[in-house]
């Protein structure tokens, strides 16, 4: 289709628990890109992808964050052992390449509690 | 963190005023892009700026992409209620697909 589709659209987890966001890129887009915006309207980025494979992962905590985008499957980001710090909008983008901007899904927003 | 200086922060206008807002940054970027964000929604492509000096226009707005490739601006003329929402700029830099983005100018028109 022609927009980026994220789900859930809300997730709520106790903290400690395991959070698993969900993106579908749009098709023929081969770059895929989290960002988290937290309270003050901030984006920062966390991981791209281009295709399967990890483009850029400088922004990844790497402790408890890990992502995937595998064929013929939405893009997952997982979050294990959250903490209260980790509640926030998390944005999935999608991409032809460096020339294009990026097309944003409409968030996840992630409360941990 | 954030590397691109985006202000003002927040403006409050009158429906059919002009807006202005810019951003800078230290570091050279290949591409500026202007998004905007509606509350719970997801940023949107307003303009996308790919040559130093190139200004750009899409209906009520227009963006330059500065000389220097440090700098932009985007105006918004004749400001309607629909204008209000989060405006950001963000630089994509040489050799690499991430993007910064700044801190965002919450715009509020007042009808």
């Amino acid at each position: 289709g022609e927009e980026v589709a994220q789900t859930p659209k809300h997730l709520v987890r106790g903290e400690g628990q395991k959070a698993k966001l969900y993106c579908a890129p749009i098709k023929g887009h081969s770059y895929v890109f989290w960002y988290q915006q937290v309270l003050k309207n901030e984006f920062k980025f966390l991981i791209s992808f281009q295709n399967e494979n990890v483009f850029d992962e400088t922004g990844m905590p790497k402790e408890r964050f890990s992502a995937k985008c595998l064929p013929n499957s939405p893009c997952s980001l997982e979050i294990q052992a959250t903490k209260l710090e980790d509640s926030a909008v998390y944005f999935c983008a999608s991409s032809k390449g460096f020339d294009y901007g990026y097309t944003f899904g409409s968030g996840t927003r992630l409360t941990v509690v | 963190g954030q590397q691109l200086n985006q202000s003002p922060q927040s403006m409050f206008i009158q429906e059919g005023e002009d807006v202005s807002m810019n951003c800078t940054s230290s570091s050279i970027f290949n591409t500026w892009l202007w998004y905007k964000q509606d509350p719970g929604e997801g940023p949107v492509l307003l303009i996308a700026l790919y040559k130093a000096g190139e200004l750009t226009s899409n209906g009520r707005l227009t963006a330059q992409f500065g000389i220097t490739r440090k700098d932009s601006f985007l105006n918004i003329s004749a400001s309607i209620p629909s204008d209000v929402g989060i405006y950001f700029c963000a630089g994509q830099g040489y050799n690499n697909n991430d993007m910064r983005f700044g801190a965002g100018t919450r715009l509020t028109v007042k009808p």
